[in-house]
């Protein structure tokens, strides 16, 4: 059972449109990360959220965190082909900073 | 600076046979894990290591998966005998912390594992 849920588990669509990822659980984090991965490579982190109701924009990609810190989203706007990959949201558990991940959204943008 | 390294690539075994992957990590960082990850699926923890103590093991198979991190450094992870079901990605992380806000983790280009 994963602590972390994922939707949508795939996403295909044309380049220059919008996505929303969402990642939500019934759980408390203490901080939550996004990663995306290529294929035949591992996840490279993409942002790190600390507090509730924060919002991180990088570029096209804007990350918002829950106010009461158990999910979080990640929208892409005019999407293009290079956001392909696979997008992992990770959630950090107190006292022992255990890092959960979710089973990931895997996205297609077609050019 | 160097990321972390990770050997094999790929691995292709029968079943039964024994198998070992090998990972360096980023230099300084005391925080080691180990991960498993299906295709399309999210890496799941096998083990952390916090230099040399296992700190979290819970969801390794011990019988038949057993790792090592000698001096807090490199480690190995071993599967003996290998099953069918072990076929997947066996990927390697480093963090210079355990977790919050600078706990990024680095993660190495995986061992494929195909059982046979």
């Amino acid at each position: 059972t994963q602590l972390l849920e994922q939707s949508p588990q795939f996403l295909s669509i044309q380049e220059g449109e919008n996505l929303t990822v969402y990642c939500n659980s019934s759980s408390v984090f203490s901080s939550l990360q996004w990663y995306r991965q290529e294929p035949g490579e591992g996840p490279v982190l993409l942002v790190t959220v600390v507090t509730g109701g924060e919002v991180k924009k990088l570029k096209r990609l804007t990350f918002q965190f829950g106010d009461a810190r158990k999910d979080s989203s990640l929208h892409i706007t005019a999407a293009q082909p290079g956001d392909t990959g696979l997008y992992l949201c990770a959630g950090v558990s107190l006292p022992d900073y255990k890092l959960s991940f979710g089973a990931g959204t895997t996205v297609t943008v077609r050019a | 600076e160097a990321g972390v390294v990770q050997s094999p690539r790929y691995k292709i075994i029968e079943k039964k046979q024994p198998v070992a992957f090998w990972c360096n990590p980023i230099s300084g960082h005391n925080t080691l894990y180990w991960y498993l990850q299906n295709l399309g699926q999210g890496p799941e923890l096998l083990i952390r290591y916090e230099n040399e103590e296992a700190v979290d093991d819970s969801q390794l198979p011990k019988d038949r998966f057993s790792a090592e991190r000698l001096k807090g450094v490199d480690s190995t992870l071993k599967i003996q005998p290998a099953e069918l079901g072990d076929s997947a990605v066996y990927l390697c992380a480093s963090s210079l912390t355990p977790g919050g806000a600078s706990g990024e983790l680095f993660f190495g280009e995986g061992s494929r594992l195909t059982v046979l």
